[in-house]
């Protein structure tokens, strides 16, 4: 089973639609949580940190179930330009700073 | 401000062959990691440096792996010999300690695309 496990998708979605994402990770010690973004043939890039109490940064709302062990991204009034695949991250509470990524969902975004 | 740079950009060459990528982390930078992603597997951690020395190579495939860096601004990953099931992306990232502590991001380059005939 892997780490951090997510639904490939693809999602393909109208402008202005909302989408969640949903990731579940296998280890409890799992300290930090991420979601990046990787657009088409490019490098992935930090797209928000999750906290527990939960996050928002702008049309995107990141949540932590640290007692289901799954962490969830949404995203409100989807934009053309969200068109991307979003990649669940966990760092695990050790000292170690390695990062584990999940192998990504694919949005599309169609007008 | 530079940032994570990579070379080549593309590599195209036969099995066999001795493969060598090369990074440039961002100035100032203490941590270096190195990934590997295919369609199959995803991002993979293959190898990363603190202070240009390695402390976790765990994710380093096989022994026809291998990586330096030899200075604070520099690192290779090298595949000798090189096969065709070693075609893939790989990319460098780069990262301060604190930056990692307070959950601020690894800088990824753009890549280098791998492909062993």
């Amino acid at each position: 089973r892997k780490e951090v496990e997510q639904d490939p998708g693809p999602f393909n979605v109208p402008e202005g639609a909302t989408v969640a994402f949903n990731c579940t990770y296998s280890n409890s010690a799992s300290q930090s949580f991420f979601w990046y973004r990787q657009d088409c043939r490019k490098e992935p890039k930090l797209l928000m940190s999750v906290y527990s109490s939960g996050n928002e940064d702008g049309r995107f709302t990141a949540q932590l179930n640290r007692a289901s062990q799954y962490i969830s991204l949404l995203i409100r009034d989807s934009k053309l330009s969200d068109s991307a695949t979003y990649l669940c991250v966990v760092k695990k509470m050790d000292s170690s700073y390695k990062l584990i990524f999940g192998s990504g969902t694919r949005l599309l975004v169609r007008p | 401000d530079a940032g994570v740079i990579q070379s080549p950009r593309h590599e195209v060459t036969e099995m066999g062959q001795e493969v060598t990528l090369r990074c440039k982390p961002i100035s100032g930078h203490d941590y270096l990691f190195w990934y590997r992603q295919t369609m199959m597997r995803g991002l993979e951690l293959l190898i990363y440096f603190n202070n240009n020395v390695p402390i976790d190579d765990s994710g380093m495939p096989e022994d026809r792996f291998s990586a330096k860096m030899p200075n604070a601004s520099f690192s290779t990953l090298k595949i000798q010999p090189s096969e065709p099931r070693d075609s893939a992306v790989y990319f460098c990232a780069s990262s301060f300690r604190t930056a990692i502590l307070s959950n601020q991001p690894q800088h990824f380059g753009d890549g280098t695309r791998l492909s062993i005939l």
